[in-house]
């Protein structure tokens, strides 16, 4: 009974390289979210997924960040031409429906470096 | 700015002690949740609390969503090393998935 599983642990990226960071849920688990932890800030929202859709990408910067979760497959959050402020650790976390409720279950995260 | 804020922020303490953490906001949330994280790993949910009012109990933690849902504390009694972590809490409004968090409340607990 796996948890949420993120992959790669380390990520490190030369400014202008394309990170791809990926997801698996937990089983049985159909919704998926995206939050990024820069140091000494607190965890950021970044994205909602569902299989297929997104449902709230409201905390998503404009540019150069985009999230997926197909059909099959994990969840991958790819950013683009990374520069040095990307740095930090990105964290993803699965629920079944009503994760407010009945809390979320969090990867142990990709933790990027731009070098 | 925060629209959580967890106090204190640090917070070192002698194995047997209690503590109390607070998050505060001018916010009302529909529900909000503690988290425990350990360095290099993620957030590992302790609780969710959802009605104004409400304790809930863990082993030596105790936790509390204050009358108007805007507000939480966790108390930990007998503070063992095994404590030591980040404590986050966070909250979710009404119709929304979307958590918001805290900065945290870094505890050490020294044998």
């Amino acid at each position: 009974n796996a948890g949420v599983m993120q992959n790669p642990r380390h990520l490190v990226r030369r400014r202008g390289q394309e990170a791809r960071l990926r997801c698996s849920p937990m089983k049985g688990h159909s919704h998926v979210y995206w939050y990024r932890q820069l140091p000494e800030e607190g965890l950021k929202f970044m994205v909602y997924l569902q299989k297929e859709n997104i449902i709230d990408e409201s905390g998503m910067p404009k540019e150069r960040f985009s999230a997926e979760f197909p059909k099959e497959g994990p969840s991958i959050l790819r950013i683009q031409q990374v520069v040095r402020g990307d740095s930090a650790a990105y964290f993803c976390a699965s629920s079944p429906l009503g994760g407010a409720i009945n809390g979320y279950t969090f990867g142990s995260g990709t933790r990027l470096t731009v070098v | 700015t925060q629209l959580l804020e967890q106090s204190p922020q640090f917070l070192s303490i002698q194995e047997g002690e209690n503590l109390t953490v607070y998050c505060n906001s001018s916010s009302v949330f529909s529900s909000l949740q503690w988290y425990r994280q350990e360095p290099g790993e993620g957030p590992v949910l302790l609780v969710t609390v959802v009605t104004g009012g409400e304790v809930k109990k863990l082993k030596r933690l105790t936790f509390q969503f204050g009358d108007a849902r805007k507000d939480s504390s966790l108390h930990i009694t007998a503070a063992q090393p095994g404590d030591t972590g980040l404590y986050l809490c966070a909250g979710a409004k009404g119709g929304s998935e979307k958590l918001v968090f805290g900065k945290g409340m870094k505890l050490t607990v020294n044998p």
